[in-house]
């Protein structure tokens, strides 16, 4: 059963603390994006990269965040330094590489941050 | 931006059909409609999505008005674990981007 998934599921840290959140996208799945989501906000697309290229960061705020696909297998968010605001659950999600199958994105389970 | 309108929530009886409509009256002819639901504490999962024609998979049914300004996922015998955030999202396809709005709150009830 190929499913996506995202370490670490829970978080706490305090400020000024750096954060990795790493997700393994489903195998053969060639975009890969990042979301947000809080109460107030809901979810919010951070970034997202087709075949590990960078596509589209400007939901990213620039000095903080940043997201990378080292390889196809793994995808990273990383918040230096974290504050209180950046509180929320992150989610990680793929996609399928063509056809009219590509809005059929599978999402992981979420990694929970909480930030002191 | 909004490019959907859906209600903030509804309840409906289990083993019932549960009808939750969306409006999108500025739809593009290129534009799909797209379902998703998230069930408390997981990420969202696909549903079902359509173009101009109704479609059928076997978690819903999506009904698509001539006109394409609005749609209605069906849920045709709503269970206890069908309680969910259901989004409604227009996607020109192959555009790679989903957008969530608020979606609507189901509650289905014993």
């Amino acid at each position: 059963d190929a499913r996506v998934t995202q370490t670490p599921r829970h978080k706490v840290t305090e400020m000024g603390q750096e954060v990795t959140m790493r997700c393994q996208p489903i195998l053969g799945h060639n975009t890969v994006f990042w979301y947000r989501q809080t109460m107030m906000q809901g979810l919010e697309l951070l970034a997202y990269f087709r075949n590990r290229a960078p596509l589209d960061d400007s939901g990213m705020p620039k000095d903080r965040f940043s997201a990378e696909m080292p390889d196809a297998t793994l995808a990273t968010l990383k918040i230096q330094p974290s504050e209180p605001r950046d509180s929320a659950v992150y989610f990680c999600a793929s996609g399928p590489r063509t056809g009219r199958n590509t809005g059929e994105l599978f999402f992981g389970e979420g990694s929970r941050l909480t930030v002191l | 931006d909004a490019k959907t309108t859906q209600p903030p929530s509804m309840d409906c009886a289990e083993g019932r059909a549960a009808n939750l409509p969306c409006n999108h009256s500025t739809i593009s002819g290129n534009e799909y409609v797209y379902w998703y639901r998230q069930i408390h504490s997981q990420g969202p999962q696909y549903i079902i999505h359509g173009l101009k024609n109704n479609e059928t998979n076997e978690m819903a049914s999506l009904i698509i008005t001539e006109d394409r300004k609005s749609s209605t996922l069906i849920l045709p015998h709503a269970t206890l674990r069908d309680t969910a955030v259901y989004y409604c999202i227009v996607r020109v396809e192959n555009d790679y981007k989903l957008s969530f709005g608020a979606g609507t709150t189901v509650t289905v009830r014993a």
